[in-house]
């Protein structure tokens, strides 16, 4: 299994909403990644996982909190979001803890904050 | 600080024609390279990457690409191409604790 799946595929929600993203991967591997895509631009990393522990915060608004409950699971909980994080939100997986291993991306969750 | 430069945003070429999208690194130390394609409304999908030893690196779905030091670059290159290569292509590197993508090119097939 060289799959990373995402849920929701899309989602729709208010800017006083709370809802989580979730992605899972079963492919053994130790690190995961969130990451935001605005349209024709190139994904910028959020946070980095490494052994469920977080290693890197890109100095992302606390409004996104995320949370690694094991080592095949990766949440993005989201509360009090601007219309301007309506983004493609992106997970990755890769197999060690460096990000010099290639990086496994899910389809993505399209977010609209209205 | 580490980097990697996409010329050209967009990218047009006949099917059945050459694909050249150029990527060129800055780093003292030669990076880890990555060439990445995200389809519409899709995540990116891994073609090749380039680690050490060979310069030529043999991807998915016919693409290769060659890492030149004394360029610095990593162009990604396809003989022919099809209808199903129209999709976007980020070169991406790292040195180990940070990973950089390009701003991505845009490759048009026209039939």
């Amino acid at each position: 299994d060289t799959e990373v799946t995402q849920t929701p595929k899309h989602l729709v929600m208010g800017m006083t909403n709370k809802k989580s993203l979730k992605c899972e991967q079963h492919m053994g591997h130790r690190a995961m990644y969130w990451y935001k895509q605005k349209a024709k631009k190139p994904p910028e990393l959020m946070f980095v996982y490494s052994y469920e522990k977080l290693s890197i915060n890109e100095s992302v608004p606390s409004r996104f909190s995320p949370e690694c409950p094991n080592s095949s699971l990766l949440n993005l909980h989201l509360h009090a979001l601007q219309p301007e994080d309506s983004a493609l939100y992106l997970c990755a997986s890769s197999q060690g803890a460096l990000l010099s291993d290639e990086q496994y991306f899910g389809p993505g969750t399209r977010l609209t904050v209205t | 600080a580490q980097s990697v430069t996409q010329l050209g945003s967009h990218v047009s070429v006949s099917e059945g024609a050459l694909v050249l999208l150029r990527c060129n690194y800055s780093s003292s130390v030669p990076p880890y390279l990555f060439w990445y394609v995200q389809y519409p409304n899709q995540g990116l999908q891994l073609l090749l990457k380039y680690t050490t030893g060979a310069t030529l690196v043999k991807g998915i779905n016919g693409f290769e690409a060659e890492f030149k030091k004394s360029e610095t670059s990593f162009h990604l290159t396809k003989p022919s191409a099809h209808m199903s290569d129209a999709a976007e292509y980020f070169c991406a590197s790292n040195t180990g604790n940070q990973f950089y993508f390009g701003t991505g090119t845009s490759l048009t097939v026209i039939p």
